[in-house]
C-alpha cells in the first residue's frame, strides 16, 4: 500500500542534543510537510517542500531545519532541542493538484529530557 | 490568533444517534474546508471536504455543512457507530495559501454503546 512512513515512532533526546526525524513516502507526491503538534493543540505547520522548493513558516524557530534529498524522503533536524520542543511531529504529503487532501504519517513523538 | 477553532474539546454520543462537530473560522479568505479523523497512534486521515461554493457535501454517513456568513462549519455523523470514536480536526485553506492547511485543535468524539 502506498503510504507515509515516519521513523522513529518515539524519540528521546537530551536537552541541547541534535536530533533528526525522518519521513518517507511511496505516494510520489511532490509536496511534503512537517507539522508540530503539542498536546490538545492544533497541528502547526513548520515548513513544506514543493518539489525542492523549501517554504518556511514565518514563526518557525531557527532551531528547526529540514532537508529533502529526493522526492521520497524528507528530514526534520532540531539543532538544539529544548524542553518546549517535546511534541508529536507529523509528516504529510500531497499532490499539487489536490493539495488540500494531505496524507499523514503516524507521527514521531519526541521527548526531551 | 487562531484562525480555525473547535470550541468543544470532547463530545460523547450514544451509538445510533447523530454526532455534530462544530468548527468556526475567522479568515474570510478561506475557500476550502476539510475534516480529518485521527485514531490513537495513527496520523490524521482525510474524511470529507467542502468548497466555499457549496453549503453541503455528503458522503455516506458523513455530511459537512458550511455557513459562510457565520464562518461556521459542522460535521454530522449519522448514525454514529463505535468505530467513529476518534479525534476530529477541522482544517481550512485559502487560495493564496500555497498548499497550506490551517487546523483546529480537534474534538474528541466518543460513541457509547
Amino acid at each position: 500500500d502506498a503510504m507515509v512512513i515516519q521513523n522513529p515512532r518515539y524519540q528521546v533526546t537530551q536537552f541541547g542534543k541534535p536530533v533528526t526525524l525522518s519521513c518517507s513516502q511511496t505516494l510520489n507526491h511532490n509536496v511534503m510537510y512537517w507539522y508540530q503538534q503539542k498536546s490538545s493543540q492544533a497541528p502547526k505547520l513548520l515548513f513544506h517542500y514543493y518539489d525542492k522548493d523549501f517554504n518556511n513558516e514565518a514563526d518557525t524557530p531557527d532551531n528547526f531545519q529540514s532537508r529533502r534529498p529526493n522526492t521520497s524522503f524528507c528530514f526534520l533536524d532540531i539543532r538544539s532541542p529544548g524542553l518546549g520542543d517535546a511534541a508529536m511531529y507529523l509528516c504529510a504529503t500531497s499532490n499539487f493538484a489536490t493539495f488540500n487532501e494531505q496524507f499523514f504519517g503516524p507521527g514521531t513523538r519526541l521527548t526531551v529530557l | 490568533d487562531q484562525q480555525v477553532k473547535q470550541n468543544s474539546p470532547s463530545l460523547s454520543v450514544q451509538e445510533g444517534r447523530i454526532s455534530i462537530l462544530n468548527c468556526d473560522y475567522t479568515n474570510s479568505m478561506f475557500d476550502y474546508f476539510l475534516w480529518y479523523k485521527k485514531y490513537p497512534a495513527e496520523g490524521p486521515t482525510f474524511l470529507i471536504s467542502i468548497s466555499s461554493i457549496k453549503d453541503k457535501n455528503e458522503d455516506g454517513r458523513f455530511t459537512v455543512f458550511l455557513n459562510k456568513s457565520a464562518k461556521h462549519l459542522s460535521l454530522h455523523i449519522v448514525p454514529s457507530q463505535p468505530g467513529d470514536s476518534a479525534v476530529y480536526f477541522c482544517a481550512a485553506s485559502a487560495p493564496q495559501g500555497a498548499q497550506k492547511l490551517v487546523f483546529g485543535q480537534g474534538t474528541r468524539l466518543t460513541i457509547n454503546p
